[in-house]
Order: C-alpha cells, then structure tokens, then sequence
C-alpha cells in the first residue's frame, strides 16, 4: 500500500520569505501523481499544485514550487514570498495513474505560520 | 468559480443514531468522493462513486456506510448507527473524470459528533 509522510507537523516562516515543506511517499509503481493541498482555516481544501511522476520538470505554479526527486520518493513544496494568507495546514497526496484507483492517499499534513 | 458544498457544516448525533450527511458536487462533475479525518490524524479515503455505482472503497467503509445519488445534484453519505469513533469531518469531493491528472476539488466538510 502506498503511503505519504510529512515529517514537519509544523513550520513558520516569515512574511516574504521562503519556505519548503518536506514530503515523502513510498510506492512500487512507477507512474503516479503527486499533489499538495492547502486547508485554511475555513476548511476547504484547495488544490496547490500538482505532478505527473514521469515528468521530470519540476512543477510551477506562480510562487509555489515543488522539487520532485523520484528516485528519493521526495515531493517537497517551495513557497516563496510567503503571504498572510499562505498560512494554513499543507497536505501532500498521492494517487495511482493506472490500476482504475482514484483514491487520494494523503500524508497527515504541516501546520504553516507566516509571521508578520 | 463552481463548488462543492455540503450540508450541515456540523451535526451532532447521539451513538446509535443514523445520520444522512449531503453534498452537492459541481455540476458537470461525474465522481464522487466521500473522504473523512479524525481530529489530528490524516485525512482518509472512504469511497468513490460513479455512473450510480460504488467504484472503490476503503476497509472503513463497513456495511454501515452507504452512499446515493437520489437525484441529479445531490451525493449522500449515511452512517446507520453511529459509533463515538465516526466522529470526524466529512469532506465530499468531486471530479469531471478519474483518468489522468485531474483535480479532485472539496466540500468544506461536515463535522460528525457523536455523543
């Protein structure tokens, strides 16, 4: 079975600094896809930013960065700039590609503070 | 911007009780997805559902479980009898298709308390 591990249960950073949350995942397959997820306290998740396994580009979007090493199984997420608004509870997930599987398998998250 | 919403925001039930727990998914969306989480735990996967039919499901999701689609909007969750350990957020989410990288996009959740 596969399994996410979030080894940060919380971080701070500074308003418009950067900051990485670290992600690891343990799978055999070898296509996949990986996303992180942002809970504000409002409590509706929201998609980031996302992966395909076979593309080694690393994903973008706007400040949010992600550094994806598949042989590490590592999906860390760069926030740069960080805003007030950045602050929220991370999840990184996973989901087979193949295998009829749509099941998000998610990781038990990192708390982000962003200081004023 | 379309969303998933879902109703009621929370609902306290006593152990024992049944409990319908409702969701309205975007509207060209065709999965459906029940997922909850423990206060302090992770977020886990209970049961997809597509074309009328339950696509997956979890070993949480026990004969207790059962989910419809009574209509052409609304998804629904009922737990028969509730246990103190069913008390957990709700979140119902949906996508326009399970292939490739598509988003799964959340309600805001339900929070189940049992008493």
């Amino acid at each position: 079975a596969q399994t996410v591990t979030q080894s940060q249960p919380e971080m701070s950073v500074q308003e418009a600094e950067t900051v990485t949350l670290s992600c690891t995942y343990d799978t055999s397959e070898s296509d996949y896809y990986l996303f992180w997820y942002k809970q504000p306290p409002s409590r509706q998740m929201i998609l980031v930013i996302r992966q395909e396994a076979y593309k080694q580009q690393n994903a973008t979007e706007n400040r949010f960065s992600v550094n994806f090493q598949k042989a590490a199984k590592s999906f860390s997420l760069k926030i740069s700039d960080s805003q007030l608004g950045d602050a929220a509870m991370y999840f990184c997930a996973y989901r087979r590609s193949q295998g009829g599987s749509e099941k998000l398998v998610f990781g038990k998250g990192t708390k982000l503070t962003v200081n004023p | 911007e379309p969303e998933v919403t879902q109703t009621p925001s929370h609902q306290v039930t006593q152990m024992g009780q049944e409990v319908i727990l409702r969701c309205v998914p975007i509207s060209n969306h065709l999965y459906f997805y029940w997922y909850r989480q423990i206060l302090g735990q992770k977020v886990e996967f209970l049961v997809s559902f597509y074309n009328n039919e339950i696509s997956e499901k979890s070993e949480i999701f026990d004969d207790q479980f059962s989910v419809e689609r009574p209509d052409g909007s609304n998804f629904t969750l009922k737990i028969r009898s509730t246990k103190l350990e069913d008390s957990a957020m709700y979140f119902c989410a949906s996508s326009v298709s399970s292939g490739g990288i598509y988003e799964q996009y959340f309600g805001p959740g339900t929070r189940l308390t049992v008493t």
